[in-house]
């Protein structure tokens, strides 16, 4: 059975502080996803990683995927305070349209 | 840009009472599936739905769910007796493939069961 598991659950930062968000998954996938959800909202993709070694950036976020070690990483650049949602990871298996999420990240960006 | 659009955003209903959730994908979508988040806790797999065939389906995804595609652009979820537990976030989402290609959520249908 496939499973998802984040680190860590609650995040609470400073602004202009870096941070990492990990994701790591118990089977062999071929496709992981980034959303992040605000409070009483619908989730936002983020990121699509494919392949191994995966590395995509947009503004202060950047995420990547290493599937031999089965991690994915959401790394926060000088955090802001708009950047406080929840980041939820999201793994798929191969030829599978059944997606597992992790528990999710609740980041809150202090000034 | 086109999204994903669900109806209604709320909707509360005794326990026993069937409910039906409604979701119009993205037009040139093709893969279609429904996800629950219970309040404060991470979204879960419902099913998918292929070529008006159900292609996956979770363990929650048990006897009292449907899903249809009852026209060109609806894609309908169905409780048949609704249960406390059942209370929830209702999110569709659609892709365009199945392979590569990630998946597009509608703002979600809260359901309320007293």
């Amino acid at each position: 059975e496939l499973k998802v598991e984040q680190n860590p659950l609650f995040l609470s930062m400073q602004e202009g502080k870096n941070y990492t968000i990990y994701c790591n998954y118990s089977t062999t996938s071929d496709r992981l996803y980034w959303y992040r959800q605000d409070p009483g909202k619908s989730l936002e993709s983020l990121f699509v990683l494919l392949s191994n070694g995966a590395v995509k950036q947009e503004g202060r976020l950047m995420a990547s995927l290493d599937t031999k070690a089965r991690l994915s990483t959401l790394h926060i650049t000088a955090a802001v305070h708009d950047l406080s949602a929840t980041y939820f990871c999201a793994v798929v298996l191969y030829n599978n349209n059944d997606m597992r999420f992790g528990a999710g990240t609740r980041l809150t960006v202090k000034p | 840009e086109p999204e994903v659009t669900q109806t209604p955003s709320h909707q509360v209903t005794q326990m026993g009472q069937e409910v039906i959730l409604r979701c119009v994908p993205i037009s040139n979508h093709l893969y279609f599936y429904w996800y629950r988040q219970i309040l404060g806790q991470k979204v879960e797999f419902l099913v998918s739905f292929y070529n008006n065939e159900i292609s996956e389906k979770s363990e929650i995804f048990d006897d009292q769910f449907s899903v249809e595609r009852p026209d060109g652009s609806n894609f309908t979820l169905k409780i048949r007796s609704t249960k406390l537990e059942d209370s929830a976030m209702y999110f569709c989402a659609s892709s365009e493939f199945q392979q590569s290609n990630e998946q597009f959520f509608g703002p979600g249908t809260r359901l309320t069961v007293l």
